[in-house]
């Protein structure tokens, strides 16, 4: 079983449409989460980080469940330009990244 | 946040050489990264980087395979040695800043081919 497991899409949603992702984490002494973005052929950029008190940044929103070791990110409102791939990532300590394989968004006009 | 500067973009290099790339940042930072990401995969952490210390390596990567150098707090070198087509990939240097904790900051990559 892979420590950070996400849905690989592809998400196929029109312009405007709300869409969620999900990722499960199996190191329950995982410290930090974060959503990043990634760009064909780009490198990844911080999305955004992810509290158990829930993040929201804009049309973007995170939440985590330790409970569960689950984390989540809702889009609303999608944007043609929102088109990329989701790498959910923990930071399981010592400053040690472990990246999901990502979840593809495709968003049509 | 940090601006990084990694080079080269991009090589196709003949199977037996080495590819040293770099990686400049324009401010002093604790740790540096280096990751690769094969093609359809996610990032795997090679090793950490830090300053005046040996580099820590992860499981299944070595460092006679995957020297790194780490001269000062805001530069790095990794090299991918006796290279193979397995070795075609994605290399990306990352760092840590210090006093941050909300992520971290990659640069635009070495996009690697072994012939």
């Amino acid at each position: 079983r892979k420590e950070v497991e996400q849905d690989p899409g592809p998400f196929n949603v029109p312009e405007g449409a709300t869409v969620a992702f999900n990722c499960t984490y199996s190191n329950s002494a995982s410290q930090s989460f974060f959503w990043y973005r990634q760009d064909c052929r780009k490198e990844p950029k911080l999305l955004m980080s992810v509290y158990s008190s829930g993040n929201e940044d804009g049309r973007f929103t995170a939440q985590l469940n330790r409970a569960s070791q689950y984390i989540s990110l809702l889009i609303r409102d999608s944007k043609l330009s929102d088109s990329a791939t989701y790498l959910c990532v923990v930071n399981r300590g010592f400053q040690k990244l472990v990246f999901g394989t990502g979840t593809r968004l495709l968003v049509s006009p | 946040s940090a601006v990084i500067s990694q080079k080269p973009s991009r090589d196709i290099c003949q199977r037996g050489t080495s590819l040293t790339i770099q990686c400049q940042v324009d401010s002093q930072v604790t740790m540096m990264f280096w990751y690769r990401q094969q093609p359809g995969q996610s990032l795997t952490l090679i090793a950490t980087a830090n300053q005046g210390s040996e580099a820590t390596y992860e499981s299944g990567f070595v460092i006679d395979k995957f020297p790194i150098s780490r001269p000062n707090l805001t530069f790095s070198t990794l090299t991918v040695s006796n290279m193979s087509p397995e070795d075609s990939s994605i290399y990306l240097c990352s760092v840590e800043e210090a006093g941050r904790s909300d992520g971290y900051t990659f640069g635009s990559g070495t996009r690697l081919t072994v012939v």
